[in-house]
């Protein structure tokens, strides 16, 4: 069993949709969760970033954790085309300036149709 | 947020050349930087933790003498891919921390083909 479970899609939605983008995990040790976006053939960029359970609001984006349940969420509002890329859940024990790694999920592709 | 530059982002080699990659924060220095590699519709493994001015720290089942992983200042790091084969061919993507900050910024990735 992998530490960290993402369904890879595609997710396809049309323009406007609600997305919800999910992960598993089987570490209870991890207390920092992140997600991330990548275009094809690009480097992740940071979206959201949370520490233990909550919520936390960035925009058309919404982060949860529910540490309870080992399951974290990402939602994005009023998707546009230009969403459209794979999303990266990760996640640390600790701080990785302190020497923790990130695990990373394989990876959502979500497509956002016209 | 900081920047990271990656370079080259495309690179194709023939087998059994050696082909470096570098690695710059831009606009903060970088106590630790990590090197991934991420296959086609896969998630990013991490190869290798790098230090500045100490030795990296590589993974299990990363071969050092193949990754040569040089820290030489806080806003450098390389990459070398030695005696490169076919079988090395993948996407490269390193990335960043500033001190002890917990947020990963990563670069904009190099695709490694080795002919």
């Amino acid at each position: 069993q992998k530490e960290v479970e993402q369904d890879p899609g595609p997710l396809s939605v049309p323009e406007g949709a609600i997305v919800s983008l999910n992960c598993t995990y089987s570490n209870s040790a991890f207390q920092y969760f992140m997600w991330y976006r990548q275009y094809s053939r690009k480097g992740p960029e940071l979206l959201m970033y949370t520490y233990s359970s909550g919520n936390k609001e960035d925009g058309r984006f919404t982060a949860q954790v529910d540490k309870s349940s080992k399951y974290i969420s990402l939602f994005i509002r009023d998707s546009q085309p230009s969403d459209s890329a794979t999303y990266l859940c990760a996640m640390s024990e600790g701080l990785t300036g302190g020497g923790n790694k990130l695990t990373f999920g394989t990876g959502t592709q979500l497509k956002v149709e016209l | 947020g900081a920047v990271v530059s990656q370079h080259p982002s495309w690179v194709i080699c023939k087998s059994g050349t050696s082909v470096k990659i570098e690695c710059r924060s831009l606009d903060f220095q970088a106590t630790t930087m990590f090197w991934y590699r991420q296959f086609p519709k896969q998630s990013l493994m991490l190869m290798a933790t790098s230090n500045e001015g100490s030795k990296a720290t590589y993974e299990q089942g990363v071969e050092k003498d193949k990754f040569l992983i040089n820290h030489a200042s806080l806003t450098l790091s390389t990459l070398t891919v030695t005696s490169a084969h076919p079988e090395d061919s993948s996407f490269y993507i390193c990335s960043a921390i500033r001190d002890t900050s917990e947020k990963l910024f990563f670069g904009s990735g190099t695709q490694l083909s080795v002919l």
